[in-house]
């Protein structure tokens, strides 16, 4: 069953606009939770990550995700969009009693100028 | 850095036939993960290995088995490949405890 879901499919966003992309997931405890991101035609690379502590987590690329127990969400945000942040963008949770590391379905950002 | 090597980026096998990908990581991590990449449909974990000759199903195994013999190593293998098995392979690492995980750069399979 997928424990990690995101609603939105695609997302279109004018550049210097805020996004925000959602991620909920399903686990008792508090599992480890990413936001990856795929450019087109490239591997996934890591912008963020919640182990614990501070809610609020900063990532790479400007972009910060803030973890929210009562809502089970992890929700990624930008202030200010760029085009090269067109991009599938995918939330991940680790669970810690045994170690399966799964993936939401992805949103996918369109940028237009 | 860390390095997840997969060993082909693009393979064409034939319906039927025995398939194997491999992936080599080279920092020594415990956790090694198998997904498959489809639109639409996110990564699914396919099977996942937290030690040596350790592997445990994940969401999506059927069709598929798997081999750890050794650390750094962990085999995907499709015993009878299927045209619905056509799909972009993903590998990926990471250290026990710390769960952030590398990933290779993939391999798209097409199954004729």
């Amino acid at each position: 069953a997928q424990s990690v879901t995101q609603p939105d499919i695609h997302i279109t966003v004018s550049e210097g606009a805020s996004l925000e992309l959602r991620c909920n997931y399903s686990y008792g405890a508090t599992p480890y939770l990413f936001w990856y991101v795929q450019s087109p035609g490239q591997g996934l690379q890591l912008l963020l990550k919640y182990f614990s502590g501070d809610t609020l987590v900063q990532g790479i690329k400007g972009f910060e995700a803030e973890f929210k127990r009562s809502q089970s969400s992890f929700n990624l945000r930008k202030p200010s969009v760029h085009w090269s942040d067109a991009a599938e963008y995918f939330c991940a949770s680790f669970r810690s009693n045994d170690y399966k590391l799964s993936f939401g379905a992805g949103t996918t950002v369109t940028v237009r100028a | 850095d860390v390095k997840v090597t997969q060993s082909s980026r693009y393979l064409v096998k034939r319906t039927g036939e025995k398939v194997f990908l491999e992936c080599v990581q080279d920092m020594d991590h415990e956790n090694m993960f198998w997904y498959r990449q489809d639109p639409g449909l996110g990564l699914r974990l396919i099977y996942f290995s937290y030690d040596v000759k350790m592997k445990e199903k994940g969401d999506i195994p059927e069709g598929y088995s798997v081999s750890r013999e050794k650390k750094e190593r962990f085999s995907l293998i499709l015993e009878s490949a299927s045209t619905n098995q056509t799909s972009m392979y993903l590998c990926a690492s990471s250290l026990a405890g710390t769960s952030e995980a590398f990933f290779g750069q993939g391999t798209r399979l097409t199954v004729v």
